[in-house]
């Protein structure tokens, strides 16, 4: 089993909808949980961090359930902008401990 | 700020030849990382340092060097280019040295490398 697993997606949306992604992760020791969006062939970038009492930014709601292993990014009203790789960070003790996800791409069309 | 800057940003190799990818960052990060990144696996921590004069292996260390004599800079050495290490090279930084915990990392426009 991968340490962290994402759906590779693509998942295509029409604007306005909204759309959630998960990602599962195998170890129950790890720490902290980010979201990071991609762009096409350009750097990650942080999205937002996940806290065990979830949260949001905007349109983003960020979820984490320790008893399942997995986090989740809630999006909605999505729009153009938002078409992008979405990647899954998992950080355990230590800072060679920090595992991506595979990313989520998202595709939204008027 | 600049933030973390990449060069080159494209490289062709050929198998064997040595190369040195380099990053800067000016934002007075203790902690700086290499990741390469290929299709469907990810990325993936090569090395990293978490302050001048320190430097630690990654997941995917084999046929990279680093050293890091400054807390501004964090070159990468190719030894013996393999079409192998064809990917995408990205460095990043961090505000923090703490262990324990991630903080956000901040990447860099990241180098395409071709080994022929």
């Amino acid at each position: 089993r991968k340490e962290v697993e994402q759906d590779p997606g693509p998942f295509n949306v029409p604007e306005g909808a909204t759309v959630a992604f998960n990602c599962t992760y195998s170890n129950s020791a790890s720490q902290s949980f980010f979201w990071y969006r991609q762009d096409c062939r350009k750097e990650p970038k942080l999205l937002m961090s996940v806290y065990s009492s979830g949260n949001e930014d905007g349109r983003f709601t960020a979820q984490l359930n320790r008893a399942s292993q997995y986090i989740s990014l809630l999006i909605r009203d999505s729009k153009l902008s938002d078409s992008a790789t979405y990647l899954c960070v998992v950080n355990g003790w230590g800072y060679q401990k920090v595992t991506f996800g595979t990313g989520t791409k998202l595709q939204v069309i008027p | 700020n600049a933030g973390v800057t990449q060069t080159p940003k494209f490289q062709v190799l050929k198998t064997g030849q040595s190369m040195t990818l380099q990053c800067a960052q000016d934002m007075n990060h203790e902690y700086m990382s290499w990741y390469r990144q290929d299709p469907g696996m990810g990325l993936r921590l090569i090395h990293y340092s978490v302050g001048a004069g320190i430097t630690d292996q990654g997941e995917v260390p084999n046929g990279y060097n680093v050293s890091r004599s400054t807390t501004e800079d964090f070159p990468l050495r190719l030894l013996s280019a393999a079409p192998s290490q064809t990917s995408v090279y990205f460095c990043a930084s961090s505000p923090r040295t703490s262990g324990s915990r991630g903080d956000e990392q901040f990447f860099g426009p990241g180098t395409r490398l071709t080994v022929l």
